[in-house]
């Protein structure tokens, strides 16, 4: 079945410093994909998504590239903040059939003033 | 835009009792809703999907007796724990999307203690 990677955390990062969380995923289909934060107490909110190969989703300075060679979704910042710290879910949803999302585990990210 | 509100997003109850989450879209009509239960320090589980006027689906594992889904309304969905007992303290996120196809917006949560 369809499943998402994501490396482990926490990661400590220092205000300013650049950010790259690994996603790796498995799907039989075309799926899209997202990434998710979610800030200490509160639910999910999405991020960025990407539906196709080659597509780069962006918001709030974050980055993500759809690699269908590598089936990768990593999420890059190029300056945190401390305000960034939060878990971020990488997820992909089968869009071949009912929209119900696979979530990665989640990582922790820690930014220090 | 598409807001999803919970309610309450922190409980607290005794063993045995019952607690009812809500799960409204406010400004769509939800033919989809989902809840979740999240561990701590883990992702979201999947617990069941419940459409509009139907039963919900339940995934595997998930007691339907125990946990029981409602989503009466296109706006509303509401989850029961029944007899509550402390393992089922948790975090709740519920998510609604416009139908199957469209991605879902997701709750606040909700933080349920069982003492």
């Amino acid at each position: 079945g369809d499943s998402v990677t994501q490396m482990e955390g926490p990661v400590t990062l220092s205000e300013e410093a650049f950010l790259t969380i690994n996603c790796t995923y498995t799907a039989t289909g075309y799926p899209s994909l997202f990434w998710y934060v979610q800030y200490p107490g509160e639910g999910l909110q999405l991020l960025l998504k990407a539906t196709k190969a080659d597509d780069k989703g962006s918001n709030k300075g974050f980055e993500a590239t759809y690699r269908k060679e590598t089936t990768s979704f990593h999420l890059e910042k190029g300056s945190v903040q401390v305000s960034d710290s939060a878990v971020y879910f990488c997820a992909l949803s089968d869009t071949g059939g009912s929209y119900i999302p696979t979530f990665g585990r989640g990582t922790s990210l820690i930014v220090h003033p | 835009g598409a807001v999803v509100s919970q309610h309450p997003s922190r409980v607290i109850c005794k063993s045995g009792t019952s607690v009812k989450i809500e799960c409204r879209s406010l400004d769509f009509q939800a033919t989809t809703m989902f809840w979740y239960r999240q561990f701590p320090k883990q992702s979201l589980m999947l617990m069941a999907t419940s459409n509009e006027g139907s039963k919900a689906t339940y995934e595997q594992g998930v007691e339907k007796d125990k946990f029981l889904i409602n989503h009466a309304s296109l706006t509303l969905s509401t989850l029961t724990v029944t007899s509550a007992h402390p393992e089922d303290s948790s975090f709740y996120i519920c998510s609604a999307s416009r139908d199957k196809q469209t991605e879902a917006f997701f709750g606040q949560g909700t933080r349920l203690t069982v003492v």
